[in-house]
């Protein structure tokens, strides 16, 4: 398809275990982010991949969060022992926008239809 | 002061009406500025971007106001169907979208 996809859509898993939550952003995107969304509540930034640079991981909660970004395409986040404040909405967006920051165009981000995460 | 802030609302508003909203930067380095309208329990979807001359996009007008820092969505005669969060989205430099909390809107018939 020609947008951003994510997978699974919904995941349950059990506290303590790994979850990993993966990322197709639409083709010919240079920039990727993560996001999550608890219910109510406003986006919480994760991690910026932009390009072939070093992440931006300044928003990743703790050191049970990770996530790469493979052949500047998709990208996989992982949780390892998954808390219950972990569940949350996990969402991606990709967009053209380049480490010159080009124009609002470029800029314009589109999201996937997310992740919905529950940890019992 | 946070980074981005927006009158969390909501806005109840008859069919019809014209509603404003506002957002709030604290970042003067801001360079890219956008509207998502999010639906209950949808992800986010790209409304209009922000340019420095102001733009318009049907019913939407969005103005940007560099030296007050903040940005405005106008939405004339509204509908049923625009019933949703407005989230504010501003870029400096290289650094990560920044989203506003949101403002809900009800529109009411």
């Amino acid at each position: 398809g020609a947008g951003v996809s994510q997978s699974p859509s919904n995941k349950v898993t059990e506290k303590g275990k790994d979850v990993e939550l993966r990322c197709d952003p639409i083709s010919g995107h240079t920039a990727l982010y993560w996001y999550r969304q608890s219910l109510g509540q406003g986006l919480e930034f994760l991690i910026y991949f932009q390009g072939n640079s070093a992440p931006d991981k300044s928003g990743l909660p703790s050191d049970r969060f990770s996530a790469e970004r493979t052949g500047g395409s998709v990208s996989t986040l992982t949780i390892q022992r998954t808390q219950q404040e972990d569940s949350a909405v996990y969402l991606c967006a990709s967009s053209l926008r380049d480490s010159r920051g080009q124009g609002a165009r470029r800029a314009e981000a589109f999201f996937g239809q997310g992740t919905r995460l529950t940890v019992v | 002061r946070k980074e981005v802030e927006q009158d969390p609302g909501p806005f109840n508003v008859p069919e019809g009406a014209t509603v404003a909203f506002n957002c709030t930067y604290s970042n003067s380095a801001s360079q890219s500025f956008f509207w998502y309208r999010q639906d209950c329990r949808k992800e986010p979807k790209l409304l209009m971007s922000v340019y420095s001359s102001g733009n318009e996009d049907g019913r939407f007008t969005a103005q940007l106001n560099r030296a007050s820092q903040y940005i405005s969505l106008l939405i004339r005669d509204s509908k049923l169907s625009d019933s949703a969060t407005y989230l504010c989205v501003v870029i400096a430099g290289n650094t990560p979208l920044v989203f506003g909390k949101g403002t809900r809107l009800s529109v009411i018939a």
